[in-house]
């Protein structure tokens, strides 16, 4: 299957600072991306649809200001979390739509722990 | 918004018996239904997916089928082994003002050698 990559792969920070979360499609081009969270033995929960060009759609409850989504190239999407604070610490998944199949990959994922 | 009911939540089998996992969803214009397996830690991995033209599809094992009418979907795992015990999720997506894929809460399986 076509292959996502996603960085990085775990981060620990303090709370108050950003982080920035990158979300690559190496073997094809994804006009599409989404970024997911999943909390542990629960569901992937849709937080945004990242769109090449435009602005992101947020999902309802995210807030835009603090989840910061650019989707710069057909390749690359970057979620920031903004002065992250301790509930922002979950499993961040992101994926891409591969267009000419119509299918979703998802990136390794990225566990964020905010001290 | 579409809404995505995935039962059971946990299914435990026995090495060699088979599994199913049902879904149903809300949303009529719902056009493809991919099933992801997640084991612990990793990232979700498509297993199998279905278009709605299609009302069932088969590789190796695994088979998923499709009821319109009803708006619901199943995955069928033959022969379980024990490394099939994973987290499965169904998914229903649309095309309708931008594409949107919505998942189920999770099947945890577990197959017992």
């Amino acid at each position: 299957g076509a292959v996502v990559s996603q960085h990085p792969s775990r981060v620990i920070c303090k709370s108050g600072t950003s982080v920035k979360i990158e979300c690559r499609s190496l073997d094809f081009q994804a006009t599409t991306m989404f970024w997911y969270r999943q909390f542990p033995k629960q569901s992937l929960m849709l937080m945004a649809t990242s769109n090449e060009g435009s602005k992101a759609t947020y999902e309802q409850g995210v807030e835009k200001d603090k989840f910061l989504i650019n989707h710069a190239s057909l390749t690359l999407s970057t979620l920031t979390v903004t002065s992250a604070h301790p509930e922002d610490s979950s499993f961040y998944i992101c994926s891409a739509r591969d267009s000419g199949r119509g299918t979703q990959y998802f990136g390794p994922g990225t566990r964020l722990l905010v001290l | 918004g579409e809404n995505v009911e995935q039962h059971p939540s946990t299914l435990s089998v026995q090495e060699g018996d088979s599994a199913v996992i049902k879904c149903t969803y809300s949303d009529s214009a719902s056009n493809y239904f991919p099933w992801y397996k997640q084991e612990l830690g990793k990232r979700p991995q498509l297993i199998i997916d279905i278009r709605s033209n299609v009302g069932e599809k088969k590789d190796q094992r695994i088979a998923v089928t499709l009821n319109k009418t009803a708006k619901h979907f199943s995955l069928h795992i033959t022969e379980t082994q024990p490394e099939d015990s994973a987290v499965y999720f169904c998914a229903a997506t649309t095309n309708t003002g931008g594409f949107k894929t919505i998942f189920g809460a999770g099947t945890r399986l577990f197959v017992k050698a």
